[in-house]
């Protein structure tokens, strides 16, 4: 059975930093492309990052610069490493493999002071 | 990076047929940038419905189909079900990366 359960998820201050952990079972992160999409409360779903099976990595314009994703092959797990967090960055987190159907239960960032 | 539109709402009858739209800024949509469709109900993470234009899952209904419409992706549903009342998203791949479009709320009435 596929699972993706992600979490470090939390309340931040602005400015702050986080790193989600995805672990992914049933499947091998390391050989399909990687997804990152966060929803703000009560909005629609936004791109954040992906990382493909070669290792290629690309962001959204909103996050690019900020964030990183990143994989542990061994670990068979994603990550996303968030820095100089905004308040518009308060949001559900989904690590995903939406061409597979893959998702997890997401993980709350919420950047406040 | 691009732009991808989509219906705000739409509203169908019970038994009824709609088709829901994705465009795209940057011209007319292919299978080149391909279209994903997905499903989300309040307080659930989303679900693929379609990939690469018109591929579905083993869980997709019957009921929904992919295509390519009028330089826009299209995602038709024939024969609502009360179900399928949700929201619903396209996700185009460009080369710098991807983009969700707005989403529609679909209401089945």
């Amino acid at each position: 059975e596929v699972q993706l359960v992600e979490s470090g998820g939390g309340l931040i201050q602005p400015g702050g930093s986080l790193r989600l952990s995805c672990a992914a079972s049933g499947f091998t992160v390391s050989t399909t492309y990687m997804t990152w999409v966060r929803q703000a409360p009560g909005k629609g779903l936004e791109w954040v990052s992906v990382i493909h099976s070669g290792g290629t990595t690309l962001y959204a314009d909103s996050v690019k610069g900020r964030f990183t994703i990143s994989r542990d092959n061994s670990k068979n797990t994603l990550f996303l490493q968030m820095n100089s967090l905004r308040a518009e960055d308060t949001a559900i987190y989904y690590c995903a493999s939406p061409r597979s159907n893959f998702w997890g239960q997401g993980t709350l960032v919420t950047v406040s002071s | 990076q691009a732009v991808v539109t989509q219906e705000p709402s739409l509203t169908v009858s019970p038994g009824g047929t709609v088709t829901l739209t994705c465009g795209s800024s940057t011209g007319a949509v292919s299978s080149d940038l391909f279209p994903n469709w997905f499903q989300q109900k309040p307080g659930q993470a989303p679900r693929t419905l379609i990939y690469d234009t018109s591929n579905k899952h083993s869980w997709t209904p019957a009921r929904f189909s992919g295509s390519l419409l009028g330089g826009k992706a299209a995602l038709t549903l024939s024969g609502a079900q009360p179900d399928d009342e949700a929201d619903y998203y396209c996700l185009l791949s460009y080369t710098g990366g991807e983009v969700f479009g707005g989403g529609t709320k679909l209401t089945v009435l």
